[in-house]
C-alpha cells in the first residue's frame, strides 16, 4: 500500500470549513483513498472514500486531484465534535484472499475551536 | 442495524493470566480485522479473518497471541500469559464479503474497542 503524508496538526474555527490535505504521490491505479477519524480514544470512524472522482456524503467531501497524487477532505461546517485525528489511507480493494488491512499513519490532529 | 460490538469494553488482568477479547461483526459481515493501539501510538493491524479461516496474520506477535472466527459466534482474540506490554486498546473491524460491489471496494467499520490493562 502506498504511503501518505499529512500535516501533524491543524486548527479550524467552529462553523468554518475544515480542509485536510493528504499527499499520496506513489498511489497506483487500483488504489482507493480512504478517510477515517478517531475521536479521543474511540474506535476509528469511517468518513468517505474514492478512486478518482470527487465524492460527497453526509459527513464530508473528498476532492482528489486529476493526477491522483493528492486529495483533500472537506468538513463543510466544522463543529467542536469534529475535533479528532484524521487518517488518510490508500489501499487496494479487498478481494478474497488478498488481504485488506488498513495501514494507519500518524494522521492530522484537527482542533476545532469556538 | 447494530454496529460492531466488542466485549468487554475494559479488561484488567494480572501478569501471566489469559485475556479473551470478543468481537461481533455487523450483520451480514463475514470479514473481521483486529488492530491494536498501544498507549500514545498509532493503530497497527494484527490479523484478518473470514469465517473459519485466517487470511492474513502478518501483524500478530509470534507467541502468545491467537485469533479465531468460528462458523457460529463472535471472533475471539486470545492473549495467553499477558505481560505489561500487552496493555493497549484492541479494536475490531468488520466488512462485507463482496466481490465487485461499488467498484470492488470495501469499507471496514470499527467497534468501540477493548481496553486491556495488565497489572
Amino acid at each position: 500500500d502506498a504511503k501518505t503524508t499529512q500535516p501533524p496538526s491543524m486548527d479550524c474555527a467552529e462553523g468554518r470549513a475544515a480542509n485536510l490535505p493528504c499527499n499520496h504521490s506513489t498511489i497506483s491505479g487500483n488504489e482507493y483513498v480512504y478517510w477515517y477519524r478517531q475521536i479521543h480514544s474511540q474506535g476509528p470512524q469511517y468518513i468517505i472514500h474514492g478512486l478518482k472522482n470527487n465524492e460527497t456524503n453526509e459527513m464530508a467531501s473528498l476532492i482528489i486531484t486529476e493526477d491522483r497524487k493528492s486529495s483533500t477532505l472537506i468538513l463543510p461546517h466544522a463543529t467542536l465534535r469534529d475535533t479528532a485525528v484524521y487518517y488518510c489511507i490508500v489501499r487496494v480493494p479487498q478481494f478474497y484472499n488478498q488481504g485488506g488491512k488498513l495501514i494507519f499513519g500518524q494522521g492530522t490532529e484537527l482542533s476545532v475551536k469556538p | 442495524n447494530a454496529g460492531v460490538m466488542q466485549n468487554p469494553r475494559h479488561l484488567v488482568r494480572r501478569r501471566g493470566q489469559e485475556a479473551r477479547l470478543r468481537c461481533s461483526p455487523m450483520k451480514g459481515h463475514s470479514h473481521v480485522y483486529w488492530y491494536r493501539q498501544l498507549p500514545e501510538e498509532g493503530l497497527k493491524f494484527m490479523v484478518y479473518l473470514q469465517k473459519e479461516n485466517i487470511i492474513d496474520e502478518s501483524g500478530m506477535p509470534k507467541e502468545r497471541f491467537s485469533a479465531e472466527f468460528p462458523k457460529e459466534g463472535p471472533s475471539i482474540l486470545r492473549i495467553q500469559q499477558v505481560v505489561r506490554g500487552d496493555s493497549a486498546a484492541y479494536f475490531c473491524a468488520s466488512s462485507l464479503n463482496q466481490g465487485v460491489l461499488k467498484g470492488g471496494t470495501d469499507t471496514q467499520y470499527f467497534g468501540p474497542g477493548t481496553r486491556l490493562t495488565v497489572l
